[in-house]
């Protein structure tokens, strides 16, 4: 079945600090991939999502590009704020109609002020 | 976001039983339940389009879900166990084919 690596549990950044978020992922077709952000004591939100269309996903500062050679999707932004505390997912859904959503386990990002 | 609300916010069960409500302003044809569990992402449970149940997870039977317009959910809790806490969230999109979901504020449920 289809599935989401992300192995950073926690990521700790200054403001201004340049983040790098890893996933990968396993799935035997070419999904739409994304980004989902979820703030303190809010449901989660999409971030930015990218089809086999278009490789590169822009958002708020934040960009993710679909490889598929290596079955990435990491996201980056040049320079972090404190409002981007937040825990990133990373997820996939195959393009098939009624499909859910397959997430990764989450990376819980902290930025010192 | 209040164009999907959820009541309510917080619920402390011992083993009654208890329904969590939603209501989406959106008028979106699908809506889900999640559950998320501590440091976990969200787990689908149930899925509706058009108010017709298409997607039940592997869930415990003391879940039952219920779609009494394309607006409403409502999701009805028997005899809760210490593993159901966690926060249920409700969330929509326009149709089931769609990658964004909107979430509510979710309903925190803590198991006595």
């Amino acid at each position: 079945g289809d599935s989401v690596t992300q192995k950073q549990g926690q990521v700790t950044l200054s403001e201004d600090d340049f983040l790098f978020i890893n996933c990968t992922y396993s799935t035997t077709t070419y999904p739409t991939l994304l980004w989902y952000v979820q703030y303190p004591g809010q449901g989660p939100q999409l971030l930015l999502k990218v089809t086999t269309a278009n490789n590169k996903g822009i958002s708020r500062g934040f960009e993710a590009t679909y490889d598929k050679g290596t079955t990435s999707f990491h996201l980056q932004k040049a320079s972090v704020q404190e409002s981007d505390s937040a825990v990133y997912f990373c997820a996939l859904v195959e393009n098939y109609g009624n499909e859910k959503i397959t997430f990764g386990a989450g990376t819980k990002l902290t930025i010192k002020p | 976001n209040t164009k999907i609300t959820q009541s309510p916010r917080y619920l402390i069960l011992g083993r009654a039983n208890k329904s969590l409500e939603c209501e989406q302003h959106l008028g979106h044809n699908a809506m889900y339940w999640y559950k998320q569990s501590a440091e976990k992402p969200p787990e689908l449970m149930f899925l509706y389009n058009l108010k017709q149940l298409i997607r039940n997870e592997t869930v415990p039977s003391r879940f039952i879900p219920e779609c009494p317009d394309s607006s409403k959910l409502l999701l009805h809790i028997s005899a809760v166990d210490p593993e159901d806490s966690a926060v249920y969230f409700c969330a929509s999109s326009p149709t089931v084919s769609n990658e964004r979901l909107f979430f509510g504020h979710g309903t925190k449920l803590s198991v006595l």
